[in-house]
């Protein structure tokens, strides 16, 4: 285990609703970070956070809302999802945004039907 | 544009052989390089990681060359294991980048007993 965990692990959702994925680290990062991964692409970045601020938003649509209440949880309410939306959602933390490893969650897996 | 990719997407190794993955990059600004192992239905792993100002770094068992003058970055496995079957991926992170990480597209490695 990596010390970050998410829930839930899988989750189905039609292009109408309204869920939210959790992201919780135990291992006291200051910085917390949302990543797409898609079949055959890259892993991409989507936000970061450093000390509860949102520091990187990497021109994510607006049906991606994230909230990071404090050091040790992220969330990313998801609204309006398209198919093509479908992935597996990975947060990771690391000790600041210096050039520090990052520890990543087993992902939620998400289908948008 | 810049980039950062993998030469090949599969790699099939015999069970103690060794295993070299290899990674370009395209940014010279980039100071910070990572080497994460992904194995199925978990997230991202990390391996090993290395500094502008160095040209190798050793670990466990692998080891992570980078050539600046060719942006070239590689990462060595010896003596490979049925447990190194995993996608591997490169990253790399730029100078002052706020340790927004570039990713790679993958090299699944396949070890065969």
């Amino acid at each position: 285990e990596t010390g970050v965990t998410q829930t839930p692990r899988h989750l189905v959702m039609g292009m109408t609703n309204k869920k939210s994925l959790k992201c919780e680290q135990h291992l006291g990062h200051n910085a917390m970070y949302w990543y797409k991964q898609s079949a055959k692409k890259p892993l991409e970045l989507m936000f970061v956070y450093n000390f509860k601020e949102q520091t990187e938003n990497n021109s994510v649509p607006s049906r991606f809302s994230p909230e990071c209440p404090n050091s040790s949880h992220l969330f990313l309410h998801l609204h309006t999802l398209q198919p093509e939306d479908s992935a597996l959602y990975l947060c990771a933390s690391s000790q600041g945004t210096g050039d520090y490893e990052q520890y990543f969650g087993p992902g939620t897996r998400l289908t948008v039907t | 544009g810049e980039s950062v990719g993998l030469h090949l997407p599969t790699l099939s190794v015999q069970e103690g052989d060794n295993s070299i993955i290899n990674c370009a990059y395209s940014n010279s600004a980039s100071d910070y390089f990572i080497w994460y192992k992904q194995e199925s239905g978990k997230g991202p792993q990390f391996i090993i990681d290395i500094r502008s100002n160095m040209d190798k770094r050793q670990g466990q068992r692998v080891t992570v060359l980078l050539n600046k003058t060719v942006k070239h970055l590689s990462l060595q496995i010896a003596a490979t294991q049925p447990g190194d079957s995993a996608v591997y991926f490169c990253a790399e992170n730029r100078e002052g980048g706020g340790n927004k990480l570039t990713f790679g597209t993958g090299t699944q490695l396949k070890v065969e007993l």
